[in-house]
């Protein structure tokens, strides 16, 4: 089975402060994602990476950074994390970038800024 | 682009009584479709795909999903619903020249009640 996981379940941080979320997976998968969860909303691509290295745009990248140094790893970052950043992200990967295939998610993180 | 609504944000149902919930999806060609699932506190799991072939698609847990082109519908059935069903399913929709990006509908919570 693949797995996905990602560093924290729950996590507070203040008004200004630098944030990393980070996320695994275990199957070799060429393809990584971020979304942010809201309610009504669905999911959100913020970004996503097909190659170590690699990063595209979603379609929310506004306030968010991502590095790719390992392809099992995929981490975001909240350079200056803000009040509307308080949100669900979720990670997900999938196994080839040239074809649409189905993604595996992690359990997601809640970060609550404040 | 393509684009996915799920026109219900709540649906209840008691148990045992057959669910539908609802996916309509805007995009040019052939789409591919997901349904996916989101127990409480969880990430996101697969219920089933359609990349093509027959449109009356069998997945996990007993739901199936029929994609009609004619209505551009992508809507998941399940006969008899069960207590453990109670979750948010998300419809998603990728394209083959999009890098296997999806773009996720907004989600519907299905409440059972006994």
């Amino acid at each position: 089975d693949v797995k996905v996981t990602q560093s924290s379940r729950y996590l507070v941080k203040r008004t200004g402060e630098k944030v990393f979320l980070e996320c695994v997976q275990d199957m070799d998968h060429e393809n990584m994602f971020w979304y942010r969860q809201d309610p009504g909303l669905g999911l959100r691509l913020i970004y996503f990476s097909y190659d170590v290295k690699m990063k595209e745009k979603g379609d929310i990248p506004e306030g968010y950074s991502v590095s790719r140094e390992k392809k099992e790893r995929f981490s975001l970052i909240l350079e200056s994390a803000s009040t509307n950043q308080t949100s669900m992200y979720l990670c997900a990967s999938s196994l080839f970038y040239r074809e649409t295939v189905e993604q595996y998610f992690g359990p997601g993180t809640r970060l609550t800024v404040t | 682009a393509q684009s996915v609504t799920q026109p219900d944000i709540h649906i209840t149902v008691s148990e045992g009584a057959s669910l539908e919930l609802r996916c309509n999806y805007s995009y040019g060609a052939t789409p591919y479709l997901f349904w996916y699932v989101q127990s409480p506190g969880q990430g996101l799991q697969l219920l089933l795909k359609y990349f093509s072939g027959d449109t009356l698609v069998q997945g996990i847990k007993g739901f199936e999903a029929e994609f009609k082109r004619s209505q551009s519908s992508f809507n998941l059935r399940k006969p008899s619903v069960h207590w453990s069903d109670a979750a948010e399913y998300f419809c998603a929709v990728g394209a083959s020249a999009a890098g296997n990006k999806l773009t996720f509908g907004g989600g519907t919570r299905v409440l059972v009640k006994p």
